[in-house]
């Protein structure tokens, strides 16, 4: 079993619609990640929460907007998204940022009608 | 700039056969960490090894082993008497600068193992 929880599994949502991805682990990790996985392409990074704040932000919509509540926490809130935003999302965990192995959720795969 | 190439896409193999995976890298900073990682059909993504730019010594862990040779700037994996369990996409990633802020998956490399 994965150690970093991510829900629901599956999504499918309208354009107008609002919902939220949720990620949560018990590791002690203080940095925590979101990424974008299309089919057949690698996953690229969203955003990077390191003690809680908000320390990488790779130039996305905002669509998208990344909630930490507390270390062990990432939101994802969704609103009003495109059809081509339809993917895996993924979520991940690390000790530390960018050195430390990361520790991956199964992910939410997205759809948007 | 950073990247990573995995030239191969895809490979298949039949069971039991050694198979090695190829990454190469390009960085300008003399402190950087290589990863592999593996991604099974159910999506989540495991981590499997991390090196870091000033440990060449290569590794071995049960059927799995990593060559890593910063003169060709390569860290290549070998999967040995491979299974159908191998099969998966795997990438390697890389992270540079001390803080290792910037962080980059390379493409990925699609494994069959047919029985």
């Amino acid at each position: 079993d994965t150690e970093v929880t991510q829900t629901p599994k599956h999504l499918v949502m309208g354009m107008t619609n609002k919902k939220s991805l949720k990620c949560e682990q018990h590791m002690g990790h203080r940095a925590m990640y979101w990424y974008k996985q299309k089919a057949k392409k690698p996953p690229e990074l969203m955003f990077v929460y390191s003690y809680e704040k908000l320390s990488i932000n790779e130039s996305v919509p905002s669509r998208f907007s990344p909630e930490c509540p507390n270390s062990s926490l990432l939101n994802l809130h969704l609103h009003a998204l495109q059809p081509e935003d339809s993917a895996l999302y993924l979520c991940a965990s690390s000790q530390g940022t960018g050195i430390q192995p990361q520790h991956f959720g199964d992910g939410t795969r997205l759809s948007i009608l | 700039a950073q990247k990573v190439t995995q030239a191969q896409t895809e490979i298949s193999v039949v069971e039991k056969e050694d198979v090695t995976l190829d990454c190469v890298y390009e960085t300008r900073d003399t402190t950087y960490y290589l990863f592999w990682y593996k991604q099974p059909p159910s999506g989540e993504l495991v981590f499997l090894i991390r090196r870091n730019s000033f440990d060449e010594q290569n590794e071995i862990s049960g059927r799995y082993s990593w060559n890593f040779q910063k003169s060709t700037s390569s860290f290549n994996f070998t999967i040995t008497a491979s299974q159908v369990v191998d099969s998966a996409v795997y990438f390697c990633a890389l992270s540079e600068g001390a803080d290792g802020q910037n962080f980059v998956f390379g493409p990925g490399t699609r494994l069959s193992v047919l029985p």
